[in-house]
C-alpha cells in the first residue's frame, strides 16, 4: 500500500515568511510524529499525535512551531516567522498504533530552505 | 531528559571486515531499540530492533545486543558491503511512545 507521503518535496522561503509542511500517514495508522533533521546532523523529535490524546509538545523549540492533525489522517506542521536556523528536512513518520514497539514509518522529507 | 549518545559519529572498514556501532541510553525504562539506515537524500529506513526481554537478534548479516544493566546497545554488521554505506541511526523507546534518536554513525565501506 501507499506509504507515508509528504509535501512539498522542497520550500524556499524568505527569512520571517511562514510555511506549512503537510504530512500524510500511512492509512490506519494511529500515530504520527515529525522530525527535524538539520544536514549531517541526527533526527530532532518535535512533535508527537496519537489517537485523540492530546499531542506531545515537548520536542517543539520554539513557540514558533506548531502542529495541527485531523482525526487519524493529515497532518500539518507550521512554521511562523521562519529563520535561517528553520533550515532542514522535516520528516514525518507513522506508526500503526502508539506502541513504542510498533515500528515507525517515514515520509520522504519536506526540505525547508530559509533564505 | 532523556538522551541517547552514539559512537563513533564516523566509521570506515574495508569491504569484508565487521562493523560495530554502539549506543547508550538514560532511561531506565527504556525498552525498545530500534536502528534505522539513511541513505543519502533518502527517508530512514528499519533495518533491525531489539525489545527488552532479548539481550540478542540477528538477521542474516546484521546483529543487535542489548545490556539493560549497563544500558548500552549495539549494531554488529559482518561481511560489509559498499551498498552498507549509509547513515545509521540507534533510538531508544519507552512508555511515552516516542523515541529518542542518537546522532547517529556515517558508516563508509571501501572496495
Amino acid at each position: 500500500g501507499a506509504g507515508v507521503s509528504q509535501s512539498p518535496s522542497n520550500k524556499v522561503t524568505e527569512k520571517g515568511k511562514d510555511v506549512e509542511l503537510r504530512c500524510d500517514p500511512i492509512s490506519g495508522h494511529t500515530a504520527l510524529y515529525w522530525y527535524r533533521q538539520r544536514l549531517g546532523q541526527g533526527l530532532e523529535f518535535l512533535i508527537y499525535f496519537q489517537g485523540n490524546s492530546a499531542p506531545d509538545k515537548s520536542g517543539l523549540p520554539s513557540d514558533r512551531f506548531s502542529a495541527e492533525r485531523t482525526g487519524e489522517s493529515v497532518s500539518t506542521l507550521t512554521i511562523q516567522r521562519t529563520q535561517q536556523e528553520d533550515s532542514a528536512v522535516y520528516l514525518c513518520a507513522s506508526r500503526i498504533r502508539g506502541l513504542v514497539s510498533d515500528t515507525q514509518y517515514f515520509g520522504p522529507g519536506t526540505r525547508l530552505t530559509v533564505l | 531528559g532523556e538522551n541517547v549518545e552514539q559512537h563513533p559519529s564516523t566509521l570506515s572498514v574495508q569491504e569484508g571486515d565487521s562493523a560495530v556501532i554502539k549506543c547508550t541510553y538514560s532511561d531506565s525504562a527504556s525498552n525498545y531499540f530500534p536502528w534505522y539506515k539513511q541513505e543519502l537524500g533518502k527517508r530512514p529506513q528499519l533495518i533491525i530492533d531489539i525489545r527488552s526481554n532479548v539481550g540478542e537478534k540477528k538477521d542474516q548479516r546484521i546483529a543487535v545486543t542489548l545490556n539493560k544493566t549497563a544500558k548500552h546497545f549495539s549494531l554488529h554488521i559482518t561481511e560489509t558491503q559498499p551498498e552498507d554505506s549509509a547513515v545509521y541511526f540507534c533510538a531508544s523507546g519507552g512508555s511515552q511512545g516516542n523515541l529518542i534518536f542518537g546522532k547517529g554513525t556515517k558508516l563508509s565501506v571501501k572496495p
